[in-house]
């Protein structure tokens, strides 16, 4: 969804490297989250955020942190980045009413390797 | 921890023929939705499910949310080349706010 956006699109970098992926939204939602995923595996949830100052630790949460500094952006941290967190990363957003309660909207992802 | 399983992970279909991927969750859900990625895209909604036993339907696609709601399934009638992509289900588990998904059902339609 166009509303839904994140940089990079593709990053490549080496163990041991900070890095942070972004994600900036104009739907006005108040819930965002961030997901990986993984052939095989699926999407797993690893933050999500109700409001700017909540903050929810999901499935995967150990390795990354996260800083939700607006309403509208939501940002991922790689304190040390590790081979293993080579996957796709997915930011989306919902909202809390209306007759889209609840849908997720999905950004276009970025592509992660760490060498 | 709640887990959802999708059966199964591949299928390959030729073209008109229907296609059923089956989601089953280890605890009860309040709801579930069902998504589908396109290869290279995002995941994108098509349905959201809430009542025990309930029946939606979009076109050639039927969804179906288990009694117990603890399991839910995506029919495809008479597949075609558009439906290519990855089929997931993501459950929110009664008395929690976050969506568990699926390990997805990737389908490729053979024309």
């Amino acid at each position: 969804d166009a509303d839904v956006t994140q940089t990079p699109r593709n990053r490549i970098t080496k163990t041991g490297k900070r890095i942070m992926l972004e994600c900036s939204q104009t739907k006005g939602h108040d819930r965002m989250y961030w997901y990986r995923q993984d052939p095989g595996l699926g999407l797993r949830l690893i933050y999500y955020s109700f409001d700017v100052k909540d903050i929810n630790k999901g499935e995967i949460s150990d390795g990354y942190s996260v800083s939700r500094q607006a309403q509208a952006k939501f940002s991922l941290s790689l304190e040390s980045a590790i081979p293993n967190q080579t996957a796709l990363y997915f930011c989306a957003t919902s909202d809390t009413s209306g007759r889209a309660k609840e849908t997720q909207y999905f950004g276009p992802g970025t592509r992660l390797l760490v060498l | 921890g709640q887990q959802v399983m999708q059966i199964p992970q591949y299928q390959h279909v030729q073209e008109g023929e229907d296609f059923t991927t089956y989601c089953n969750s280890s605890t009860t859900l309040s709801n579930i939705q069902w998504y589908k990625q396109r290869p290279g895209g995002h995941p994108v909604f098509l349905i959201q499910l809430v009542k025990s036993g309930e029946v939606k339907k979009q076109k050639r696609l039927t969804f179906q949310f288990g009694e117990a709601k603890k399991n839910s399934s995506l029919h495809i009638t008479a597949t075609q080349t558009t439906d290519v992509g990855t089929y997931f289900c993501a459950g929110r588990a009664s008395g929690t706010y976050k969506y568990i998904f699926g390990t997805g059902t990737r389908l490729k339609v053979l024309a």
